[in-house]
């Protein structure tokens, strides 16, 4: 069956901290892998991310993917109040299935 | 200019009533789709169209139903709803299968 693991579940951090936010997976046939942000309404689009190896950046946020090991990682810097969210691991297993983690639940304390 | 749009945002309703959810989105997608949020918020995909075909059907129960009038559309049919059907329901779409998909507003329901 597949299946996507984040971890922690929940992180509670301080304005200013780093966070690495991470992500496994097991699907039959990897396409890519999406990260999302859930504040209090729909998911937005982070990354996506196909290649193992290559990061991606956009502003604070970053993500690589190793595809032998199976796993992403989200990472945050000089997080900020307002980073608070869910953020939410996604696999694509070559438009058969669209498996979402479970989330990890951010709050970034002033 | 909504991206992606759902209607109601809200709806109640009792046990035993068939309901409809619909979903519109203006970006010449070609691939929808309906997730279930429940309230541990477990984002879980139900179904998906590519080209009004369904692609992907999850195993949810024949009470719901997806219906797509044209590429731009894709409602959500529910009947004789249950207590557990009460969740958020979201609408994505996306340029085509496996690409980042881009979500609606969402739809509150909730059974009594």
């Amino acid at each position: 069956e597949d299946k996507v693991v984040q971890s922690p579940l929940s992180l509670v951090v301080h304005e200013g901290d780093t966070v690495t936010l991470n992500c496994s997976y097991e699907v039959t046939n990897f396409r890519s892998l999406l990260w999302y942000k859930q504040e209090k309404k729909a998911p937005t689009f982070l990354f996506m991310l196909t290649s193992s190896g290559i990061e991606k950046k956009s502003g604070r946020l970053s993500s690589i993917l190793d595809k032998k090991e199976l796993f992403s990682i989200l990472n945050i810097t000089a997080t900020q109040t307002g980073d608070s969210a869910v953020y939410l691991c996604a696999v694509d297993n070559y438009g058969q299935n669209f498996v979402f983690g479970p989330g990890t639940r951010l709050s970034v304390l002033p | 200019d909504t991206a992606v749009s759902q209607t109601p945002k809200y709806l109640v309703t009792q046990m035993g009533n068939d309901k409809s959810i619909k979903c519109e989105q203006n970006l010449g997608h070609d691939t929808m789709y309906w997730y279930k949020q429940d309230s541990k918020k477990f984002l879980k995909i139900m179904f998906s169209y590519n080209n009004k075909e369904l692609i992907i059907n999850e195993t949810v129960p024949n009470r719901f139903s997806p219906k797509s009038p044209d590429k731009a559309h894709l409602n959500l049919h529910i009947n004789s709803l249950e207590l557990g059907d009460s969740a958020v329901y979201f609408c994505a779409s996306s340029q085509d299968a496996g690409d980042e998909q881009f979500f609606g507003p969402g739809t509150r329901l909730t059974v009594l």
